[in-house]
C-alpha cells in the first residue's frame, strides 16, 4: 500500500515569493496534517484538516494557509517566503483527527525540503 | 503549554554498546508518549509508544518506560547497531492539544563498526 506521498521533494525559491506543497494521503486515512522541521530542530505543528475543515493551527504567520479536497489530500501555502520559512515541510496522515493519534497513528511522509534565496 | 525537553546530541558510539537518551516532557493532563526515529533520507517513522503511567514501550530491541512521578520517557538499548543510525525525536500527544504531536529538538545517533 501507498504510504503518505508529497511533492515535490526538493524546490528552491527566492524571497518573496509564493509556495505551494502538495500531499496525498494514506488510502483511507480522512485527516491530514502539516509539520515544520527547521535544520537541526524537531517537527513544529502547523495545521491539522480533517474532514476538509481545519481542526487545529500552530504558531504560524497568515502568510501560511492549506486547505483539504474531497479526495482528502491536501496543498500547504505561503506567501512572502522569508529566508526563515527554509526547512522540511512533513506531511502526515491518519484515520481520524483525534483519537487515534494517541495511539501513535500518525504517518508521515519523506517532506518537501524548501529552500529560500 | 507542551514541551518536550531532550539530550542534546550529538551520541557516538561503538556497535554492541548500550544506549541511553533522556527524554522529560511538560503537559496537561495525562500526555501519550512517543519516539520517532528519522533515517537518512527517509521520512519520520514511529518507533514505540506509551499511553499511561508505568507503560513500557517496546520496537527493535529499544525499550521506554513512561514515568508519571518524574515526567520522563527514557530511550534505551542494550546492544546498539551500525544500521540504529538516525535521529531520534522523542514526542508527546497531550490532552489539552490532542490534535497535534509536540516534539523534541532530536538527538543524532552515530553507531560506529
Amino acid at each position: 500500500d501507498a504510504g503518505v506521498t508529497q511533492s515535490p521533494t526538493h524546490l528552491i525559491k527566492t524571497r518573496g515569493q509564493q509556495v505551494t506543497l502538495r500531499c496525498s494521503p494514506i488510502s483511507g486515512h480522512k485527516s491530514v496534517s502539516w509539520y515544520q522541521q527547521v535544520l537541526g530542530q524537531g517537527p513544529q505543528f502547523i495545521f491539522q484538516y480533517y474532514e476538509k475543515e481545519e481542526r487545529g493551527r500552530g504558531n504560524f504567520p497568515d502568510r501560511f494557509s492549506a486547505r483539504q479536497f474531497p479526495n482528502y489530500s491536501s496543498e500547504l501555502n505561503v506567501n512572502a517566503l522569508l529566508l526563515g520559512d527554509s526547512a522540511l515541510y512533513l506531511c502526515a496522515s491518519s484515520v481520524t483527527g483525534t483519537s487515534g493519534l494517541r495511539d501513535g497513528e500518525l504517518f508521515f511522509g519523506e517532506g518537501s525540503r524548501l529552500t529560500v534565496l | 503549554g507542551d514541551s518536550v525537553t531532550q539530550m542534546e546530541g550529538p551520541v557516538t558510539l561503538s556497535e554492541e554498546a548500550f544506549l541511553t537518551i533522556n527524554c522529560t516532557y511538560t503537559a496537561t493532563g495525562y500526555p501519550s508518549l512517543f519516539w520517532y526515529v528519522q533515517y537518512p533520507g527517509e521520512g519520520l517513522q514511529l518507533l514505540l509508544k506509551a499511553t499511561k503511567a508505568d507503560d513500557k514501550g517496546s520496537n527493535k530491541g529499544f525499550e521506554a518506560t513512561y514515568r508519571k512521578e518524574t515526567t520522563s520517557f527514557h530511550l534505551e538499548k542494550g546492544s546498539v547497531q551500525v544500521s540504529d543510525s538516525a535521529v531520534y525525536f522523542c514526542a508527546l500527544i497531550s490532552g489539552g492539544s490532542n490534535y497535534k504531536l509536540t516534539f523534541g529538538k532530536g538527538t543524532l545517533l552515530t553507531v560506529n563498526p
